[in-house]
């Protein structure tokens, strides 16, 4: 089965500063997506960013990028710049290929300090 | 991107009574739904997928007489927790997907239910 590891329960920043949430996960299937989805205190969950497993190159959104090492199975999520709005829940998540459903991580609590 | 609305965004019920929580797309068919279930500081925990005409899959653990999933349209999923117990109270989300061209889109997610029995 795949497994998602958060090892971050909880992470601070300080506004305007960059911070790295940390994701590994476990597969051994070729074909997947990985994801870092936000969900800010209305629960509502948001797609930050999404990476093919077949793209070498690591995908960017604004002041969102993430760092795959597929070899190592790891997808860490860098925040540049951060904002008071950053501050959430941020859940790393995998699907293998097809119409599959998506297994997520225990989350990373990011507080944004002014 | 795509709209999914999830009613009611939050309920209260007594114990022993059912109540149902509704799963619509606005602007695409969803072939496929998804529930998930999350505790208070915890993690999203699928508990079914939903494919429109097709009976729902269950993950294991999940029970599914007490979990009704009805897809009869290829907008609206239905979740139904029957004789609801204290337990059973959480925060209920629903996540939809297209198939167009044969590719499947990403889910997009619904805003959740807290559900709540007393």
């Amino acid at each position: 089965a795949q497994t998602v590891t958060q090892s971050q329960p909880e992470m601070s920043v300080q506004e305007a500063e960059t911070v790295t949430l940390s994701c590994t996960y476990d597969t051994s299937e070729s074909d997947y997506y990985l994801f870092w989805y936000k969900q800010p205190p209305s629960r509502q969950m948001i797609l930050v960013i999404r990476q093919e497993a077949y793209k070498q190159q690591n995908a960017t959104e604004n002041r969102f990028s993430v760092n795959f090492q597929k070899a190592a199975k790891s997808f860490s999520l860098k925040i540049s710049d951060s904002q008071l709005g950053d501050a959430a829940m941020y859940f790393c998540a995998y699907r293998r290929g097809g119409n599959t459903p998506l297994v997520f991580g225990k989350g990373t609590r990011l507080s944004v300090i002014a | 991107g795509a709209v999914v609305s999830q009613h009611p965004s939050w309920v209260i019920c007594k114990s022993g009574t059912s109540v149902k929580i509704e799963c619509r797309s606005l602007d695409f068919q969803a072939t496929t739904m998804f529930w998930y279930r999350q505790f208070p500081k915890q993690s999203l925990m699928l508990m079914a997928t939903s494919n429109e005409g097709s009976k729902a899959t269950y993950e294991q653990g999940v029970e599914k007489d007490k979990f009704l999933i009805n897809h009869a349209s290829l907008t609206l999923s239905t979740l139904t927790v029957t004789s609801a117990h204290p337990e059973d109270s959480s925060f209920y989300i629903c996540s939809a997907r297209d198939r167009t061209g044969g590719i499947y889109t990403e889910a997009f997610f619904g805003q959740g239910t807290r559900l709540t029995v007393v």
